[in-house]
Protein backbone atom coordinates (compact mmCIF):
# COMPACT_ATOMS: atom_id res chain seq x y z
CA UNK A 1 0.00 0.00 0.00
CA UNK A 2 1.23 3.38 -1.01
CA UNK A 3 1.66 6.36 1.90
CA UNK A 4 -0.57 8.07 0.10
CA UNK A 5 -3.88 7.10 -2.39
CA UNK A 6 -5.40 9.31 -4.72
CA UNK A 7 -8.09 8.31 -7.53
CA UNK A 8 -6.21 8.74 -10.62
CA UNK A 9 -9.71 9.25 -12.55
CA UNK A 10 -10.28 10.77 -15.00
CA UNK A 11 -12.60 13.23 -14.13
CA UNK A 12 -14.53 15.60 -16.34
CA UNK A 13 -17.33 17.66 -15.60
CA UNK A 14 -19.51 20.69 -17.17
CA UNK A 15 -17.82 24.15 -16.74
CA UNK A 16 -19.27 25.88 -13.46
CA UNK A 17 -19.53 22.65 -11.81
CA UNK A 18 -17.72 21.75 -8.54
CA UNK A 19 -15.17 19.34 -8.06
CA UNK A 20 -14.11 17.20 -5.22
CA UNK A 21 -11.00 15.85 -5.02
CA UNK A 22 -9.56 13.61 -2.56
CA UNK A 23 -6.36 12.06 -1.13
CA UNK A 24 -5.82 9.62 1.94
CA UNK A 25 -2.63 8.93 3.71
CA UNK A 26 -0.90 6.48 6.12
CA UNK A 27 2.10 8.31 7.28
CA UNK A 28 0.96 10.04 10.77
CA UNK A 29 4.13 12.28 10.66
CA UNK A 30 2.88 14.17 7.79
CA UNK A 31 2.04 18.00 8.30
CA UNK A 32 2.07 19.70 5.56
CA UNK A 33 -0.67 18.93 2.74
CA UNK A 34 -0.33 20.69 -0.29
CA UNK A 35 -2.26 20.57 -3.60
CA UNK A 36 -0.09 20.72 -6.80
CA UNK A 37 -1.66 21.44 -10.23
CA UNK A 38 0.10 19.89 -13.53
CA UNK A 39 -0.39 20.99 -16.91
CA UNK A 40 0.33 18.55 -19.67
CA UNK A 41 3.87 18.34 -20.39
CA UNK A 42 4.94 20.83 -18.04
CA UNK A 43 6.06 20.20 -14.05
CA UNK A 44 3.70 20.94 -11.01
CA UNK A 45 3.42 24.09 -9.91
CA UNK A 46 2.20 25.12 -6.09
CA UNK A 47 -1.46 25.73 -5.83
CA UNK A 48 -2.35 25.74 -2.19
CA UNK A 49 -0.95 24.07 1.31
CA UNK A 50 -2.61 24.09 4.55
CA UNK A 51 -0.26 23.09 7.86
CA UNK A 52 -1.99 20.41 9.96
CA UNK A 53 -6.03 20.34 9.77
CA UNK A 54 -8.28 22.59 9.21
CA UNK A 55 -9.96 24.62 6.24
CA UNK A 56 -7.93 26.93 3.82
CA UNK A 57 -10.05 29.34 1.19
CA UNK A 58 -8.41 30.93 -1.81
CA UNK A 59 -10.80 32.28 -4.35
CA UNK A 60 -12.20 29.75 -5.87
CA UNK A 61 -10.37 27.01 -4.29
CA UNK A 62 -10.89 25.27 -0.86
CA UNK A 63 -8.51 22.83 0.65
CA UNK A 64 -9.49 20.61 3.93
CA UNK A 65 -7.11 18.78 5.99
CA UNK A 66 -8.72 16.34 8.89
CA UNK A 67 -5.70 14.64 10.04
CA UNK A 68 -8.11 12.10 12.49
CA UNK A 69 -9.11 10.65 9.30
CA UNK A 70 -5.83 11.01 7.44
CA UNK A 71 -7.98 12.24 4.60
CA UNK A 72 -7.57 15.59 2.40
CA UNK A 73 -9.86 17.22 -0.44
CA UNK A 74 -10.04 19.44 -2.89
CA UNK A 75 -12.53 21.77 -3.72
CA UNK A 76 -12.53 23.88 -6.97
CA UNK A 77 -15.96 26.24 -7.32
CA UNK A 78 -17.50 27.28 -10.57
CA UNK A 79 -14.77 25.38 -12.45
CA UNK A 80 -13.71 26.62 -15.71
CA UNK A 81 -11.99 24.78 -18.67
CA UNK A 82 -8.93 26.61 -17.74
CA UNK A 83 -8.94 24.19 -14.64
CA UNK A 84 -8.67 21.46 -16.79
CA UNK A 85 -5.18 19.67 -15.45
CA UNK A 86 -3.49 17.21 -13.85
CA UNK A 87 -4.27 17.75 -9.73
CA UNK A 88 -1.76 16.05 -7.23
CA UNK A 89 -2.26 15.98 -3.44
CA UNK A 90 1.35 15.97 -1.65
CA UNK A 91 2.45 16.03 1.83
CA UNK A 92 5.79 16.30 3.90
CA UNK A 93 6.96 16.07 7.69
CA UNK A 94 9.53 18.25 8.97
CA UNK A 95 12.12 17.28 6.68
CA UNK A 96 12.03 17.70 2.52
CA UNK A 97 10.17 14.35 1.98
CA UNK A 98 7.58 15.37 0.28
CA UNK A 99 5.69 12.74 -1.00
CA UNK A 100 2.97 12.84 -3.59
CA UNK A 101 -0.51 11.14 -4.80
CA UNK A 102 -0.60 9.66 -8.30
CA UNK A 103 -2.69 12.67 -9.25
CA UNK A 104 -6.39 13.10 -10.75
CA UNK A 105 -6.72 14.30 -14.26
CA UNK A 106 -9.42 16.66 -14.82
CA UNK A 107 -11.52 18.08 -17.33
CA UNK A 108 -13.85 21.36 -17.58
CA UNK A 109 -16.08 21.02 -20.44
CA UNK A 110 -17.09 23.90 -21.58
CA UNK B 1 13.43 35.81 -12.90
CA UNK B 2 14.40 32.15 -14.80
CA UNK B 3 12.79 29.56 -13.44
CA UNK B 4 14.11 25.75 -13.29
CA UNK B 5 15.27 24.45 -16.62
CA UNK B 6 15.75 21.22 -17.55
CA UNK B 7 18.14 19.49 -20.23
CA UNK B 8 17.87 17.85 -22.93
CA UNK B 9 13.69 17.86 -23.01
CA UNK B 10 13.54 14.55 -25.02
CA UNK B 11 15.98 11.82 -24.23
CA UNK B 12 16.08 8.37 -26.70
CA UNK B 13 18.79 5.96 -25.46
CA UNK B 14 18.54 2.13 -26.31
CA UNK B 15 19.05 -0.49 -23.92
CA UNK B 16 22.32 -0.35 -21.92
CA UNK B 17 23.08 3.05 -22.76
CA UNK B 18 24.36 5.95 -20.57
CA UNK B 19 22.69 8.97 -20.62
CA UNK B 20 23.21 12.22 -18.19
CA UNK B 21 20.59 14.56 -17.20
CA UNK B 22 20.93 18.13 -16.51
CA UNK B 23 19.22 20.96 -13.85
CA UNK B 24 19.77 24.41 -13.72
CA UNK B 25 18.06 25.29 -10.74
CA UNK B 26 16.62 28.94 -9.86
CA UNK B 27 19.61 31.27 -8.72
CA UNK B 28 20.13 31.17 -5.21
CA UNK B 29 17.97 27.83 -4.62
CA UNK B 30 19.75 25.79 -1.80
CA UNK B 31 17.75 23.03 -1.96
CA UNK B 32 17.53 21.24 -4.67
CA UNK B 33 15.23 17.74 -5.57
CA UNK B 34 14.93 14.98 -8.14
CA UNK B 35 11.94 12.81 -8.81
CA UNK B 36 11.22 10.30 -11.38
CA UNK B 37 7.41 10.29 -12.66
CA UNK B 38 6.12 7.57 -14.36
CA UNK B 39 3.17 7.81 -17.11
CA UNK B 40 0.16 7.96 -15.11
CA UNK B 41 1.55 8.47 -11.61
CA UNK B 42 2.29 11.51 -9.81
CA UNK B 43 6.54 11.96 -8.98
CA UNK B 44 8.48 9.62 -6.86
CA UNK B 45 11.13 11.36 -4.84
CA UNK B 46 15.09 10.23 -6.00
CA UNK B 47 17.45 12.47 -3.80
CA UNK B 48 18.31 16.16 -2.50
CA UNK B 49 20.65 17.96 -2.27
CA UNK B 50 21.84 20.84 0.23
CA UNK B 51 23.91 23.03 -1.78
CA UNK B 52 26.41 20.47 -2.75
CA UNK B 53 25.70 17.79 0.10
CA UNK B 54 23.93 14.83 -1.05
CA UNK B 55 21.56 14.64 2.03
CA UNK B 56 19.24 11.93 0.83
CA UNK B 57 19.55 9.39 -2.23
CA UNK B 58 17.31 6.88 -0.49
CA UNK B 59 14.80 6.80 -3.20
CA UNK B 60 17.42 6.03 -5.84
CA UNK B 61 16.34 2.86 -7.33
CA UNK B 62 19.46 1.11 -7.99
CA UNK B 63 23.34 1.38 -8.07
CA UNK B 64 23.33 2.46 -12.15
CA UNK B 65 21.20 6.01 -10.55
CA UNK B 66 24.04 8.25 -9.82
CA UNK B 67 22.68 11.92 -9.19
CA UNK B 68 25.54 15.17 -8.09
CA UNK B 69 25.60 18.74 -7.51
CA UNK B 70 29.47 19.82 -7.63
CA UNK B 71 29.11 23.34 -6.32
CA UNK B 72 26.05 23.46 -5.03
CA UNK B 73 24.35 24.66 -8.52
CA UNK B 74 23.61 22.93 -11.50
CA UNK B 75 22.91 19.22 -11.16
CA UNK B 76 23.19 15.95 -13.19
CA UNK B 77 21.57 12.88 -13.05
CA UNK B 78 23.46 9.95 -14.43
CA UNK B 79 21.54 6.68 -15.23
CA UNK B 80 24.34 3.89 -16.36
CA UNK B 81 23.13 1.31 -18.24
CA UNK B 82 19.79 2.19 -18.72
CA UNK B 83 16.77 -0.39 -18.67
CA UNK B 84 13.12 -0.04 -20.16
CA UNK B 85 11.58 0.38 -16.51
CA UNK B 86 13.77 3.30 -16.40
CA UNK B 87 11.29 4.82 -19.44
CA UNK B 88 9.92 7.82 -17.48
CA UNK B 89 9.88 11.46 -17.06
CA UNK B 90 12.80 13.04 -14.37
CA UNK B 91 11.78 15.98 -13.19
CA UNK B 92 13.93 18.56 -10.77
CA UNK B 93 12.70 21.10 -8.64
CA UNK B 94 14.26 23.55 -6.43
CA UNK B 95 13.47 25.53 -3.43
CA UNK B 96 15.09 27.47 -0.46
CA UNK B 97 14.55 25.88 2.44
CA UNK B 98 12.38 26.15 5.09
CA UNK B 99 10.12 26.44 2.59
CA UNK B 100 11.07 22.59 0.54
CA UNK B 101 8.32 21.37 2.79
CA UNK B 102 5.57 22.94 0.97
CA UNK B 103 6.89 24.72 -2.03
CA UNK B 104 9.19 23.12 -4.53
CA UNK B 105 9.47 24.82 -8.02
CA UNK B 106 9.80 21.85 -10.73
CA UNK B 107 10.71 22.37 -14.12
CA UNK B 108 9.58 20.61 -17.05
CA UNK B 109 11.24 17.71 -17.05
CA UNK B 110 13.07 15.15 -18.94
CA UNK B 111 11.45 12.64 -21.15
CA UNK B 112 13.55 9.16 -21.63
CA UNK B 113 12.30 7.00 -23.55
CA UNK B 114 14.37 3.10 -23.28
CA UNK B 115 14.25 1.35 -26.45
Amino acid sequence: QKEVEQDPGPLSVPEGAIVSLNCTYSNSAFQYFMWYRQYSRKGPELLMYTYSSGNKEDGRFTAQVDKSSKYISLFIRDSQPSDSATYLCAMSGNNNDMRFGAGTRLTVKP
Amino acid sequence: GAGVSQSPRYKVAKRGQDVALRCDPISGHVSLFWYQQALGQGPEFLTYFQNEAQLDKSGLPSDRFFAERPEGSVSTLKIQRTQQEDSAVYLCASSLPPSGVIEQFFGPGTRLTVL
